[in-house]
């Protein structure tokens, strides 16, 4: 099946740095959402992007819906312990559609 | 918490045999969806049921069919198993019928076929 580009595939930062991650596709998107997962856990809802260029933040995560609506970005700033995890972002290529195409996975390791 | 439940947590079986993973939606959710998480194809969405009829269908395999009951729990058959149908299997559930943004995820029946 089709899936999203997603860079990098590990991370391993230390507390307090700020991390970025990002997802690229060949196919326009028009709604992307980037997603957590936890171990042994289903993913969870970050973040939703509907408009190309939008900038939207929620509390040290910020995502962008790049302009040419083929890519998406997340920014994690100040890092704590619990960020970690698999962070996966999604792309819906119609509004409403159900289909979501998701990413392969940026996994966030916190060195102490 | 996401308030979408999903059973059994952990199931193990062999080649050739048949199994029903169980979703139950959060309350008031008509939409449920099911996905396929493995190693080396990531998460795949299988299929979408909106208040008891099929909605949508991903890359689900002929020998895997789903249902979604009056009471709006669903169920994910896989039947004739292969060793390549090991994987986390999730449901999701939403309010709407077509919704991406709003969809919550439940924790998983990890499937082993040995």
């Amino acid at each position: 099946g089709q899936q999203l580009n997603q860079s990098p595939q590990s991370m391993f930062i230390q507390e307090g740095e700020d991390v970025s991650m990002n997802c690229t596709s060949s196919s326009i998107f028009n709604t992307w959402l980037w997603y957590k997962q936890d171990p042994g856990e289903g993913p969870v809802l970050l973040i939703a992007l509907y408009k190309a260029g939008e900038l939207t933040s929620n509390g040290r995560l910020t995502a962008q819906f790049g302009i040419t609506r083929k890519d998406s970005f997340l920014n994690i700033s100040a890092s704590i312990p619990s960020d970690v995890g698999i962070y996966f972002c999604a792309g819906d290529t119609h509004f409403g559609n159900e289909k979501l195409t998701f990413g392969t996975g940026t996994r966030l390791t916190i060195i102490p | 918490d996401s308030g979408v439940t999903q059973t059994p947590k952990h199931l193990i079986t062999a080649t050739g045999q048949r199994v029903t993973l169980r979703c139950s939606p959060r309350s008031g959710d008509l939409s449920v969806y099911w996905y396929q998480q493995s190693l080396d194809q990531g998460l795949q969405f299988l299929i979408q049921y909106y208040n008891g009829e099929e909605r949508a269908k991903g890359n689900i395999l002929e020998r895997f069919s789903a249902q979604q009951f009056p009471d709006l729990h669903s169920e994910l058959n896989l039947s004739s198993l292969e060793l390549g149908d090991s994987a986390l299997y999730f449901c999701a559930s939403s309010p709407h019928p077509g919704g991406s943004d709003t969809q919550y995820f439940g924790p998983g029946t990890r499937l082993t076929v040995l």
